[in-house]
């Protein structure tokens, strides 16, 4: 089994819509992520969790919220789709074994279109 | 300015050469540095991390990190057709999450 899942794995919806995208790990780590990918433009950071209670925004965090249900759990949330939100998701964890490490492990991304 | 610049390419090698890759950051506090691979519609995976100047080697793979000039490098030996990919550079400062590139894409030639 994937160590980091994200569901769904494709989605299309309307706009105006209220879109949550979740994500499960079972790597028992502590800090998970959320990015966006466009084309040509790179993994961007929409929101990041180092433990339930700490949630950061990321650089691209207006029109998206995130809710931290647990340690293995970290859900983000389109409160009103628009159409330049669509993109490729990716949910990421990471596990700092030390203050430098910090390796992150990405789920295999949702595929986000809104009409 | 980017805080993680790179070349978007496309980077054609032939096979069996050395490809190249770079990366440029604006943080002087920045203190780990990480190249990922990214196959089209696939989820990036980590390939090299660096933390100090100089070169760390692995199989084919070595990272060049210089602090002085901001520029951190990824070499790949007797590249191959599977190489072909987008490589991620990715930069981590202080407490915040890593700050990524847009990525170089790779094409080995057969």
């Amino acid at each position: 089994d994937a160590d980091v899942t994200q569901t769904p794995r494709n989605r299309i919806t309307k706009t105006g819509k209220r879109i949550m995208l979740e994500c499960s790990q079972t790597k028992g780590h502590d800090r998970m992520y959320w990015y966006r990918q466009d084309p040509g433009l790179g993994l961007q950071l929409i929101y990041y969790s180092f433990d339930v209670k700490d949630i950061n925004k990321g650089e691209i965090s207006d029109g998206y919220s995130v809710s931290r249900q647990a340690q293995a759990k970290f859900s983000l949330s389109l409160e009103s789709a628009i159409p330049n939100q669509t993109a490729l998701y990716f949910c990421a964890t990471s596990d700092t074994q030390g203050f430098s490490t910090d390796t992150q492990y990405f789920g295999p991304g949702t595929r986000l279109t809104v009409l | 300015q980017k805080e993680v610049e790179q070349n978007s390419g496309p980077l054609s090698v032939p096979e069996g050469a050395i490809a190249s890759l770079n990366c440029t950051y604006s943080d002087r506090g920045s203190q780990s540095f990480f190249w990922y691979r990214q196959y089209s519609g696939k989820s990036p995976e980590l390939i090299m991390s660096i933390y100090s100047n100089g070169d760390k080697e692995d199989g084919r793979f070595t990272a060049q990190l210089n602090k002085a000039s901001q520029y951190v490098s990824l070499l790949i030996r007797d590249s191959q057709p599977s190489d072909s990919a987008t490589y991620l550079c990715a930069v981590r400062t202080g407490r915040r999450a890593l700050t990524f590139g847009s990525g170089t894409r790779l094409q080995v030639q057969p």
